[in-house]
């Protein structure tokens, strides 16, 4: 079945640190990819997403690549921002199925001064 | 106007009481979706609706009731809620046009607390 895993947290760095928070996933077919962002005491919010294999999609400094051999999304960003605190989901559509998401577990990232 | 507003933010009910919570969007989404959220969890879906039918109930118990009463409204009627159903419930909505890489709007919750 559909799945994804993604690496749990949480994950505390400096500022201007690099980021990279893994994600891997399962599914049948050609799957569009999405990372979404929760800040506290917000819902989840689109951060980027790719719609086929070697895609990157970015956004506010974050990127990800959709790699297909290697059935991988993994986030990254050069430099955090304390801004950058939150909650990040890994999600996978399933086709046909109304726009129902399939999230990994979310990893909490901190980022201190 | 790319909001889905959510009210109220906080609700406490008692698990004789009965409840609803609103969801409201303005962008002509003809998709919408209530998500419930536990604590340091992912959202795990419940509902969908589509042009204001229901097409996806994820086997959620009959004590949650959702109602679409309009393209822009969605509401989810509450009665006899158990304790383990405190969490956060989130609304979300899109165009609904079944693409692969449709994009979810969600609003900012509803904290229930069940007593």
């Amino acid at each position: 079945g559909n799945s994804v895993t993604q690496m749990e947290g949480p994950v505390t760095l400096s500022e201007e640190a690099f980021l990279t928070i893994n994600c891997t996933y399962t599914a049948t077919g050609y799957p569009s990819l999405f990372w979404y962002v929760q800040y506290p005491g917000e819902g989840l919010q689109l951060l980027l997403k790719a719609t086929k294999a070697d895609d990157k999609g970015s956004n506010k400094g974050f990127e990800a690549t959709y790699r297909k051999e290697t059935t991988s999304f993994h986030l990254e960003k050069g430099s955090v921002q304390v801004s950058d605190s939150a909650v990040y989901f890994c999600a996978l559509p399933i086709y046909n199925q109304g726009g129902k998401l399939i999230f990994g577990q979310g990893t909490e990232l901190s980022v201190k001064p | 106007d790319t909001e889905v507003t959510q009210t109220p933010k906080h609700l406490v009910m008692g698990m004789t009481n009965k409840k609803s919570l609103k969801c409201e969007q303005h962008m002509g989404h003809r998709a919408m979706y209530w998500y419930k959220q536990k604590a340091k969890k992912p959202p795990e879906l419940m509902f969908v609706y589509s042009y204001e039918k229901l097409s996806i109930n994820e086997s959620v118990p009959s004590r949650f009731s959702p109602e679409c009463p309009n393209s822009s409204l969605l509401n989810l009627h509450l009665h006899a809620l158990q304790p383990e159903d405190s969490a956060l419930y989130l609304c979300a909505s899109s165009q609904g046009q079944g693409v692969r890489d449709e994009k979810l709007f969600f609003g900012s919750g509803t904290q229930l607390s069940v007593l």
